[in-house]
């Protein structure tokens, strides 16, 4: 399995950041996709998630800005964020929200290599 | 709101010594508990899922155990290839990241 993402490395502030996730090897009918960001030099955050029926969860903290959507025919999902500012610069990440049989322990087991987001004017 | 502490939040050591890296959350999460390694530009990779479960391809070295609300991460022999960041990160409820520990090779 492998994930690749792809978008715009500058965005202007006030503006609309979009991401692209591509899947390849993998099914997208069992498991999460997801988004994770990382500011310069900080820790990880969570952004989102989609499951294949659609169904979507964000982290409170960005949920009125953000919205995951899933392309099954593309095996793509991706990441909208409005109204952006330079906090929102960081690198971003897209994985998978796997567990064994689908059993209660979820993990992120493949991630992308990540792409650098720069807000700036 | 889960909180998720790690510590120490940076380490030095050498190799082959043994390393131990805790996490802490602020309720009862069980075992839902996962570990990551993260070296400079590069992605985290899963080391650690549900608390003590060693992902394939991850070498024996690497130990998990805990639950409830505290949580360690033990480097049996570090290795030079062992330096970066670890993060801890909960699935109780929506996936929330410990701060890291950053790991140095003396």
């Amino acid at each position: 399995v492998q994930l690749q993402e792809s978008g715009p490395g500058l965005v202007k502030p006030s503006e609309t950041l979009s991401l692209m996730c591509s899947v390849s090897g993998a099914s997208f009918s069992t498991d999460y996709w997801a988004w994770i960001r990382q500011p310069p030099g900080q820790g990880l955050e969570f952004i989102g998630y989609i499951y294949y029926t659609g169904t979507t969860n964000y982290n409170p903290s960005l949920q009125s800005r953000v919205a995951i959507s899933l392309d099954t025919s593309k095996t793509q999902f991706s990441l909208s964020v409005t109204s952006v500012t330079t906090a929102d610069t960081a690198v971003y990440f897209c994985a998978r929200y796997s567990s064994v049989s689908a059993g209660p322990n979820w993990y992120f087991d493949v991630w992308g290599p990540g792409t650098v987001v720069t807000v700036s004017s | 709101d889960i909180q998720m502490t790690q510590s120490p939040s940076s380490l030095s050591a050498s190799v082959g010594d043994r390393v131990t890296i805790t996490c802490r959350a602020s309720q009862n999460i069980a075992d839902y508990l996962n570990w990551y390694h993260q070296k400079p530009g590069h992605a985290p990779k899963l080391l650690i899922f549900a608390a003590s479960s060693l992902q394939r391809g991850v070498p024996l070295r690497f130990s998990g155990t805990g639950s409830g609300t505290d949580f360690t991460l033990t480097i049996g022999g570090l290795q030079p290839e062992d330096f970066g960041t670890y993060f801890c990160q909960q699935s109780f409820t929506l996936p929330l990241f410990g701060g890291g520990t950053k790991v140095e090779i003396k």
